[in-house]
């Protein structure tokens, strides 16, 4: 099975500018997460997804918003932009919605957002 | 306030010792923990799940200890391998809650 994919890897943006992450999951898993990774702070929850409701959401202010569609496909938004938004933004999917099948994160490689 | 605590100071060990981590949190009832490794530039990759009634968890080399009275999870390495070089994440899961994850901690293993 192909692993959590997350488009793009690398992005470049300047204050006040909006950016939209996308993510792919496994095959089969229904659940996304998004989380974001930075040296002060470490890995933080955003949200998470499940059969297209948001089910879960982190401290994190409104600029921060997030969808999952049909196919399980998840995309995260961040609007007006700042420099402290500069972090690894990392995506995870888990197979199900039982308490057994939603313990384990598979994550993907993470979008590198520098903010300028 | 929560917290989950894990030595930010990397740990420098030899090859084919044990490497030992530690993760302490305050004013978590966990229903479980789990450990991450993650290398630089990728996401974390998981390892290994501990429930709160389990004292133990064993996979090929890895060790994990779970102490609810302390609050407190020990990560083990045995036999440490220069491969073994990343930044090991400890995170917790209480009930109805989101995982939560600590700061991690970098390890270091020499040839």
């Amino acid at each position: 099975k192909a692993g959590v994919t997350q488009t793009p890897r690398y992005l470049i943006k300047t204050r006040g500018q909006q950016v939209t992450l996308s993510c792919s999951p496994i095959s089969g898993h229904r659940s996304v997460s998004w989380y974001q990774q930075t040296p002060g702070q470490g890995l933080q929850f955003l949200f998470e997804y499940f059969s297209e409701t948001q089910r879960n959401k982190g401290n994190f202010p409104g600029r921060f918003s997030g969808r999952q569609f049909s196919n399980s496909r998840s995309e995260m938004n961040v609007s007006t932009l700042e420099l402290g938004d500069s972090a690894l933004y990392l995506c995870a999917s888990s197979p199900s919605s039982n308490r057994q099948g939603r313990e384990t994160q598979y994550f993907g490689p993470g979008t590198r957002l520098l903010v300028l | 306030s929560q917290k989950i605590e894990q030595n930010s100071e990397a740990l420098n060990i030899q090859e084919g010792k044990t490497a030992t981590l530690t993760c302490n949190y305050t004013n978590y009832s966990p229903a479980y923990l789990q450990w991450y490794r993650q290398d630089p530039g990728r996401g974390p990759v998981f390892l290994l799940l501990i429930r709160e009634n389990e004292k133990e968890k064993r996979k090929e080399r890895l060790k994990v200890t779970f102490d609810t009275t302390l609050k407190q999870s020990l990560f083990h390495i045995t036999a440490s391998q220069p491969a073994d070089s990343a930044t090991y994440l400890c995170a917790l899961k209480a009930a109805g809650n989101k995982l939560t994850f600590g700061g991690g901690t970098r390890v270091l293993v020499k040839p």
